[in-house]
């Protein structure tokens, strides 16, 4: 079926370690996004690409690291998980004309 | 001050009763508004968008946007358990979304 997918689901790791969540759509959207929720945050922007190879950061960037050699997939990898990485993360995608983004089903992150 | 501030509630109401969720934000270049749906443990899905003042229906559901007061409603009729969720108001801006914290919103059959 269409749509965005986010491996794994879930994921415990401890500080320090390199963690990489997936994100693939089969949309071919332009625009991919990533955000982390967290309570009392909201949804807040981590880094966004509006095409293959074109990514920028968002409003939370530091610490995470994102590529998009492909324009389905956008992976975001956290290079040394902190605790304050525990959060829910979401990939979202929207065509190029309009606003409207489509959301994955996110992924749990704890951090040990 | 954050862009767009959002009651977090939470918000118990009776089934059948007409339930209003707002936001209030500060951008001017804020041209689209949406909000979204979010049941626990799943991502968030497009309820109502819409980009100019006034009213806007889809149902049991109406976004209201006030541009000259930097407001925007949800108002939800005959409300049913199963619209216990937390909402999401969104505004966009150059591309990206800005979101409101949620409301948690429970209906009590």
């Amino acid at each position: 079926d269409a749509g965005i997918t986010q491996s794994p689901r879930y994921k415990i790791t401890e500080t320090g370690r390199q963690v990489t969540l997936m994100c693939h759509q089969t949309w071919s959207h332009s625009y991919m996004f990533w955000y982390r929720q967290d309570l009392g945050h909201g949804l807040r922007l981590i880094y966004y690409s509006a095409a293959a190879d074109i990514t920028d950061k968002g409003e939370v960037p530091d610490g995470y690291v994102v590529s998009r050699s492909k324009t389905e997939n956008f992976p975001l990898t956290l290079e040394s998980a902190t605790r304050s990485q525990t959060s829910v993360y979401f990939c979202a995608s929207k065509p190029p004309v309009g606003d409207t983004q489509y959301f994955g089903p996110g992924t749990r992150l704890t951090v040990l | 001050q954050k862009e767009v501030e959002q009651d977090p509630g939470p918000l118990s109401v009776p089934e059948g009763a007409i339930v209003s969720l707002n936001c209030t934000y500060s951008n001017s270049a804020f041209q689209y508004f949406m909000w979204y749906r979010q049941y626990s443990r799943k991502g968030p899905e497009l309820l109502m968008y819409t980009y100019s003042s006034g009213n806007k229906e889809d149902g049991r559901f109406t976004a209201q946007v006030d541009k000259s007061s930097k407001y925007i409603s949800l108002f939800i009729r005959d409300s049913q358990p199963s619209d216990s969720a937390t909402y999401l108001c969104a505004m966009s801006a150059y591309e990206k979304l800005t979101f409101g914290t949620g409301t948690r919103l429970t209906i009590i059959p």
